[in-house]
C-alpha cells in the first residue's frame, strides 16, 4: 500500500496567515493526490483534485502543488472557517490511501 | 443538489452483522462508481470498499476482504455495504462518497460524502 505522510500534524496559526502542508508518498503518484478539508463533527468536503485543481465553489485562498511524491496545499490570507483538519488523499493505486491529517488551529 | 444519506449503523456485539444503507439523490446514481469510507473515533479516514456505477467491479481493503460485501441497487438509487463478523476495530463513522466517474480508475477523487453513520462493535 502506498503510505502518505502529512506534515505538520498540527499547527497554529491567526487569521490572515499564509499556511502550507506538506504530504509526501511512499512512491510516486504522478498528480493524482487530493486534498479535503474537515470540520468536528462534519464528512469531509473536497478542496483540491489531481493535485492543483480547485474544486468548484472553493475559495480560490486554496491551491495545491506538486507532482510525484511530494505536494503541498497552501491556504493565504487564512480565514475563521478555515479552521480545520486537512486529509490529502492518493488515487494512483488501490488502496486508496489518505495521509494523517493536519490540524489547523487558531494561534 | 447531489445528496447522500447513510443509514443502518449502531451497536452490534462482536461476530455479529450490520447492513449499512445510502440513499442517493441529486444525480444520475447508475453513472457514478460510489464508494465506503470509515473513520474510527478521533482517526483518520480509511478507505473501505468501491463499486462501479453498473456494479461491474468491486473494491475492497484487505482490513474488510471476506467479511464485507458492497452492493448497488441502481433502480433504488441506493448503495449498501453488508458487514460480517464484526470486529471492535471495525467501529467508526461509516461515509458513503460518490466517485468521479462510473469506473473506479486512478485519477478519482470523492465527492460529495454523506452525514456518515456510526457503528460501534462491543460487548
Amino acid at each position: 500500500d502506498i503510505q502518505m505522510t502529512q506534515s505538520p500534524s498540527s499547527l497554529s496559526a491567526s487569521v490572515g496567515d499564509r499556511v502550507t502542508i506538506t504530504c509526501r508518498a511512499s512512491q510516486s503518484i504522478y498528480s493524482y493526490l487530493n486534498w479535503y478539508q474537515q470540520k468536528p463533527g462534519k464528512a469531509p468536503k473536497l478542496l483540491i483534485y489531481d493535485a492543483s485543481s480547485l474544486q468548484s465553489g472553493v475559495p480560490s485562498r486554496f491551491s495545491g502543488s506538486g507532482s510525484g511524491t511530494d505536494f503541498t496545499l497552501s491556504i493565504s490570507n487564512l480565514q475563521p472557517e478555515d479552521f480545520a483538519t486537512y486529509y490529502c488523499q492518493q488515487s494512483d493505486t488501490a488502496p486508496r490511501t489518505f495521509g494523517g491529517g493536519t490540524k489547523v488551529e487558531i494561534k | 443538489e447531489e445528496q447522500l444519506l447513510e443509514s443502518g449503523g449502531g451497536l452490534v456485539q462482536p461476530g455479529g452483522s450490520l447492513r449499512l444503507s445510502c440513499a442517493a439523490s441529486g444525480f444520475t446514481f447508475s453513472s457514478y462508481a460510489m464508494n465506503w469510507v470509515r473513520q474510527s473515533p478521533g482517526k483518520g479516514l480509511e478507505w473501505v470498499s468501491a463499486i462501479s456505477g453498473r456494479a461491474a467491479g468491486t473494491y475492497y481493503a484487505d482490513s474488510v476482504k471476506g467479511r464485507s460485501t458492497i452492493s448497488r441497487d441502481n433502480s433504488k438509487n441506493t448503495l449498501y455495504l453488508q458487514m460480517n463478523s464484526l470486529r471492535v476495530e471495525d467501529t467508526a463513522v461509516y461515509y458513503c462518497a460518490k466517485d468521479r466517474g462510473s469506473s473506479w480508475t486512478p485519477g478519482n477523487w470523492f465527492d460529495p460524502w454523506g452525514q456518515g453513520t456510526l457503528v460501534t462493535v462491543s460487548s
